[in-house]
């Protein structure tokens, strides 16, 4: 079964509000991952948790701030975004096997944020 | 330059027809390549997964690496209306294992 779960599916946000995004994953993976994507554009990588440790942060703003509690959990904390931060926001998790390993991402269903 | 190359689309096919669905790129260290399909205002789904050059099938999809070309392709045999969605290829190098590099994504529409 590779699936990840996000919640929730929809957030409507202000400017002003704090919220977190929570996406789950029960596959062992080890790497799990937050991208954010606009609409008809790829993918572009946030941060990235190796071992519940963050290995990766793409110079994202610091209104925004992941976690990661344990193997199977990721957040994404969010405060004082902007209108402009409005995106669908995906998690991926990957096993982390090694890098010439056949991993690869695995990708929730999305949560779908509105910042008004 | 990109480091990968995808058009866009929209690709209109009608039902039956085989698809070939394209992305070009310049690294040459890339290893690893994917394609995943995308549903409207939904996550990305794994549907191939290649190594290094060759061809790989599973059902009705095909997929075709040619480093020698930095070309890989994905081939839909059969194509149905459900197929309609992006289709994204990534791929990555043999240390870049956590940070995959995506196309633009195409737009296919497969009409009944």
């Amino acid at each position: 079964d590779t699936e990840v779960t996000q919640t929730p599916k929809h957030l409507v946000m202000g400017m002003t509000n704090k919220k977190s995004l929570k996406c789950e994953q029960h596959m062992g993976h080890r790497a799990m991952y937050w991208y954010k994507q606009k609409a008809k554009k790829p993918p572009e990588l946030m941060f990235v948790y190796s071992y519940e440790k963050l290995s990766i942060n793409e110079s994202v703003p610091s209104r925004f701030s992941p976690e990661c509690p344990n193997s199977s959990l990721l957040n994404l904390h969010l405060h004082a975004l902007q209108p402009e931060d409005s995106a669908l926001y995906l998690c991926a998790s990957s096993p982390l096997s090694s890098p010439s390993s056949t991993d690869t991402q695995y990708f929730g269903p999305g949560t779908r944020l509105t910042v008004l | 330059q990109k480091e990968v190359e995808q058009d866009p689309g929209p690709l209109s096919v009608p039902e039956g027809a085989i698809v070939s669905l394209n992305c070009t790129y310049s690294n040459s260290a890339f290893q690893y390549f994917m394609w995943y399909r995308q549903y409207s205002r939904k996550g990305p789904e794994l549907l191939m997964y290649t190594y290094s050059s060759g061809n790989k099938e599973d059902g009705r999809f095909t997929a075709q690496v040619d480093k020698s070309s930095k070309y890989i392709s994905l081939f839909i045999r059969d194509s149905q209306p459900s197929d309609s969605a992006t289709y994204l290829c990534a791929m990555r190098d043999e240390t870049g294992f956590q940070k995959l590099v995506f196309g633009t994504g195409t737009r296919l529409l497969v009409s009944p």
